[in-house]
Formats: C-alpha cells, sequence, structure tokens
C-alpha cells in the first residue's frame, strides 16, 4: 500500500466546529511533520513531532511512532483555516514521504 | 529560521526544452530534496541528495537529473522538457546529523513550471 496514507481527501467544517485528520503509516517513521498550504500554494510547517503530542492554539497534533499513525485535531475552525493539510513522514531511510493531503473548507 | 531560496519561481519552457531550477539554503543542512506537486499525488520526491557530489533517486526520477554541487545548492534539470512535467516543484532541506531523533524538513516557496 501507499507509505502514508491521508484521510480524509477532503472535509468541510463549518465556523467554530472541530474536526481531525489522521495519517497512517506503512512503515516505521521517525518523525512526522504537519502543513498547512495556502492558497499561494506557499507550505506552512504547523507541527513537527518525533513522539508525542504538540499543540498550539487551535490544533493539536499527536504521532504514535510503534502504532505507526499521526493525527491533526483542529478546533473552533476558521474561515482562514480553509487550504490543504499534508502530512509527511520521516523513513530511516532518509526521504521524507508525503500524504496526499486533506482539502478543508471551512463554511461560514 | 532555516532559509530556502528557489528560482526561478515560475518558468515556461517548451516541449523539448532545457530546463534548469535552483535552490540554494544557507542552514548548513545536509540533506536537500526536490519534489513535485501535482492534483491527487500530493508532493513526491524527485531526487535528494546528502552533500555536495551525492545523488540519491526518489520515487519519480524518470525525465529529471539533479545535481548538488556545495552544500548549499541543488539544481533540478529537465533537458528534454515534456508536458506532462507541468507541475508545481518544490526544494527542502533538512539537518540529518539528529536523525536518530528525526528532522524536521524546510521547504522553499515553490516554482511553478509550465511546458508548453
Amino acid at each position: 500500500g501507499m507509505p502514508v496514507e491521508q484521510n480524509p481527501p477532503a472535509l468541510s467544517l463549518y465556523e467554530g466546529a472541530e474536526s481531525g485528520l489522521r495519517c497512517n503509516f506503512s512503515t516505521t517513521m521517525k518523525g512526522v511533520q504537519w502543513f498547512q498550504q495556502n492558497h499561494r500554494g506557499r507550505l506552512i510547517t504547523l507541527f513537527y513531532l518525533a513522539q508525542g503530542t504538540k499543540e498550539n492554539g487551535r490544533l493539536k497534533s499527536t504521532f504514535n511512532s510503534k502504532e505507526r499513525y499521526s493525527t491533526l485535531h483542529i478546533k473552533d475552525a476558521q474561515l482562514e483555516d480553509s487550504g490543504t493539510y499534508f502530512c509527511a513522514g520521516d523513513t530511516n531511510a532518509y526521504k521524507v514521504i508525503f500524504g496526499k493531503g486533506t482539502h478543508l473548507h471551512v463554511l461560514p | 529560521e532555516a532559509a530556502v531560496t528557489q528560482s526561478p519561481r515560475n518558468k515556461v519552457t517548451v516541449t523539448g526544452g532545457n530546463v534548469t531550477l535552483s535552490c540554494r539554503q544557507t542552514n548548513s543542512h545536509n540533506y536537500m530534496y526536490w519534489y513535485r506537486q501535482d492534483t491527487g499525488h500530493g508532493l513526491r520526491l524527485i531526487h535528494y541528495s546528502y552533500g555536495a557530489g551525492n545523488l540519491q533517486i526518489g520515487d519519480v526520477p524518470d525525465g529529471y537529473k539533479a545535481t548538488r554541487t556545495t552544500q548549499e545548492d541543488f539544481f533540478l534539470l529537465l533537458e528534454l522538457a515534456s508536458p506532462s512535467q507541468t507541475s508545481l516543484y518544490f526544494c527542502a532541506s533538512s539537518d540529518a546529523f539528529r536523525r536518530e531523533r528525526g528532522t524536521e524538513v524546510f521547504f522553499g516557496k515553490g516554482t511553478r513550471l509550465t511546458v508548453v
């Protein structure tokens, strides 16, 4: 299967709602990085995790290397959160492999 | 924050043309990467390198060459460009000396290439 499987492919949320994105890895990753891609195509790092959980404002991410998954939770969604979110796994082979992304649309 | 600079930011070329995309990082990172991004595929790894003179094959290398001339500079070469190579290209770098703990990757702003 795909080295990095990201779900859901697309997500619509109303302002103020919350939801989660998930990446499953087919192999052990040394770390995971979450990005938001804005409308100009710029990749903005949200989190890098080698293990455990990190929180930043309305965003929270968890990485479990043993269970081979990572999650990104968005709460109190805002219009500016719209965009495409990617996870990327840092492999033992020095490659960084991306999921296909989640297109998030926050509705007023 | 780590700086990765790509040039040009936009490029249009004709089928069969010769294109070089440039990437420079000024953070003494040893690993550098070239990705392409296409709708429905996310970012796919073309080539990467762990130092000057080194080249590693990525997941979608066909039609691309790359060269790492210095610690700072990594070039992507399309010697016979085809319309299928129309894409958004990203360069990235990371410091793998902390490899055992995993490493964060820093990205450039991207180069939009159109092959007509």
